[in-house]
C-alpha cells in the first residue's frame, strides 16, 4: 500500500462548479497535511495546510481532514480555468518527525472546462 | 517572500559527465531537500539535509551525492551521469518543526544524452 494515495485523474469539472480532490494516507499517526498545486512545467506551490480534524477555509479553497478515516480532501469552489493543474497531497508521517520529510502522493490532474 | 533558486532551468549533459546542481535559499531555513519528478512516479526524495554538513539519504540516493557547506546552499552531484537520470530536479527548503511547509525552487530539467 502506498503511503499517500491520490486518484491520478484526469478530473474534469465545469467552470463555476466545485472540484473535489481526495487523498488517503496509510500512517495513522501522521500529523501535518499539505496541498500543493503544480502547473505544467512549473514547481509545486503550497495552497493549504491542515493539522486538525475538520475544515479549514481559505478563499475558494477548503481543506478537510478526517484522521479517523485517514483522508484529507481539497474542495475548490467556483472553479476557474486557472485552477487547471496537478494537485499534490503531502503528509509528514511519524517516521519523519524531527526532519520534516514530506511524503507526496503522485497527484491528481484537474481540468476546468470553460 | 521565501525565495529558493536553482542554478539552471535547463541542462544537457553527456553520459559519464559529472553534474552539479545548485540550490540557494534566502530564508535561513534549516532543512533542504532534493527531489526528482518523473511522469507517473511523482516526487521522489533523493537526499535531504537538516543542518550544515549534515545529510541523510532519501528514497532514491543511488547515483547521487550532496554537499551542504553553508546553510543557504545545497548542492546535488551526479558523479557519472546516466540516461536514466534524465528528469526534473526540484530543490526545496523548510524551517524545523512538524508544521513547516516546504518551499520549492523553479526546478532544473536535466537531459543526459
Amino acid at each position: 500500500q502506498k503511503e499517500v494515495e491520490q486518484n491520478s485523474g484526469p478530473l474534469s469539472v465545469p467552470e463555476g462548479a466545485i472540484a473535489s480532490l481526495n487523498c488517503t494516507y496509510s500512517d495513522r499517526g501522521s500529523q501535518s497535511f499539505f496541498w500543493y498545486r503544480q502547473y505544467s512545467g512549473k514547481s509545486p506551490e503550497l495552497i493549504m495546510f491542515i493539522y486538525s480534524n475538520g475544515d479549514k477555509e481559505d478563499g475558494r479553497f477548503t481543506a478537510q481532514l478526517n484522521k479517523a478515516s485517514q483522508y484529507v480532501s481539497l474542495l475548490i469552489r467556483d472553479s476557474q480555468p486557472s485552477d487547471s493543474a496537478t494537485y499534490l497531497c503531502a503528509v509528514i508521517p511519524p517516521s519523519s518527525f524531527g526532519n520534516e520529510k514530506l511524503t507526496f502522493g503522485t497527484g491528481t490532474r484537474l481540468t476546468i472546462i470553460p | 517572500d521565501v525565495k529558493v533558486t536553482q542554478s539552471s532551468r535547463y541542462l544537457v549533459k553527456r553520459t559519464g559527465e559529472k553534474v552539479f546542481l545548485e540550490c540557494v535559499q534566502d530564508m535561513d531555513h534549516e532543512n533542504m531537500f532534493w527531489y526528482r519528478q518523473d511522469p507517473g512516479l511523482g516526487l521522489r526524495l533523493i537526499y535531504f539535509s537538516y543542518d550544515v554538513k549534515m545529510k541523510e539519504k532519501g528514497d532514491i540516493p543511488e547515483g547521487y551525492s550532496v554537499s551542504r557547506e553553508k546553510k543557504e546552499r545545497f548542492s546535488l552531484i551526479l558523479e557519472s551521469a546516466s540516461t536514466n537520470q534524465t528528469s526534473m530536479y526540484l530543490c526545496a527548503s523548510s524551517f524545523d518543526g512538524a508544521r513547516s511547509e516546504q518551499y520549492f525552487g523553479p526546478g532544473t530539467r536535466l537531459t543526459v544524452t
